[in-house]
């Protein structure tokens, strides 16, 4: 079974504050993402990852950057934690395979309030 | 611009039949997958269509007509444990194999 993990379940940080989340996963993924949800907005993409040391701009990158120096795991990072950013924090990951199924596997979830 | 809309919240009773509905407007459409999701845990894949037609396994089937941009759910012989959060989600091209756009979820409570 693929396992994706995250660092943290729950996390409060203070405005301003710089904030890492990690996540790793053990199937030798190329493709890693970021999301947040949030209640009537779904899930929406922040940044994604095709293979080591490369990164996208998902829909939502404003105030987030990302980081993988390693294929097994990737980084979210917020320069300046705002109360905006306060949300449930997915992480997934994926074989590069194109035209067939492919689905995504998910972490369980961070949920950060930025207070 | 990308939109997905499926309902917000839906009631049920165990033992019933259940559809959810989604309507989608994407441009390079390249999948659906319905997923789903338990109350503070990780979205998990429940199907996957990216042909007209009908795909059933199990209790779950899901349908597709991508000229009415338009996929359901069905669930069947519903249990307590299947209230959930169930996420409509598209495949769209991109760079590297396609990024998903979601819908906001619909939530089911299934009621004794």
């Amino acid at each position: 079974d693929v396992k994706v993990t995250q660092s943290s379940r729950y996390l409060v940080k203070r405005t301003g504050e710089k904030v890492f989340l990690e996540c790793v996963q053990d199937m030798d993924h190329e493709n890693m993402f970021w999301y947040r949800q949030d209640p009537g907005l779904g899930l929406r993409l922040i940044y994604f990852s095709y293979d080591v040391k490369m990164k996208e701009k998902g829909d939502i990158p404003e105030g987030y950057s990302v980081s993988r120096e390693k294929k097994e795991r990737f980084s979210l990072i917020l320069e300046s934690a705002s109360t905006n950013q306060t949300s449930m924090y997915l992480c997934a990951s994926r074989l590069r395979l194109a035209g067939v199924r492919n689905e995504q596997f998910f972490g369980p979830g961070t949920r950060l309030t930025v207070l | 611009g990308q939109n997905i809309d499926q309902p917000t919240e839906m009631t049920a009773t165990e033992g019933a039949i259940v559809q959810i509905n989604c309507t989608y407007q994407t441009s390079g459409f390249n999948g659906l997958f319905w997923y789903q999701q338990h109350a503070g845990e990780a979205p998990t894949f429940l199907s996957y269509n990216v042909l007209d037609g009908l795909e059933e396994k199990g209790r779950f089937s899901s349908f597709l007509s991508r000229s009415k941009g338009y996929s359901y759910l069905l669930l069947k012989e519903l249990q307590m444990k299947d209230s959930a959060s169930y996420l409509c989600a598209v495949r769209v091209y991109y760079n590297q194999g396609g990024k998903l756009i979601f819908g906001q979820g619909t939530e089911l409570s299934v009621k004794p």
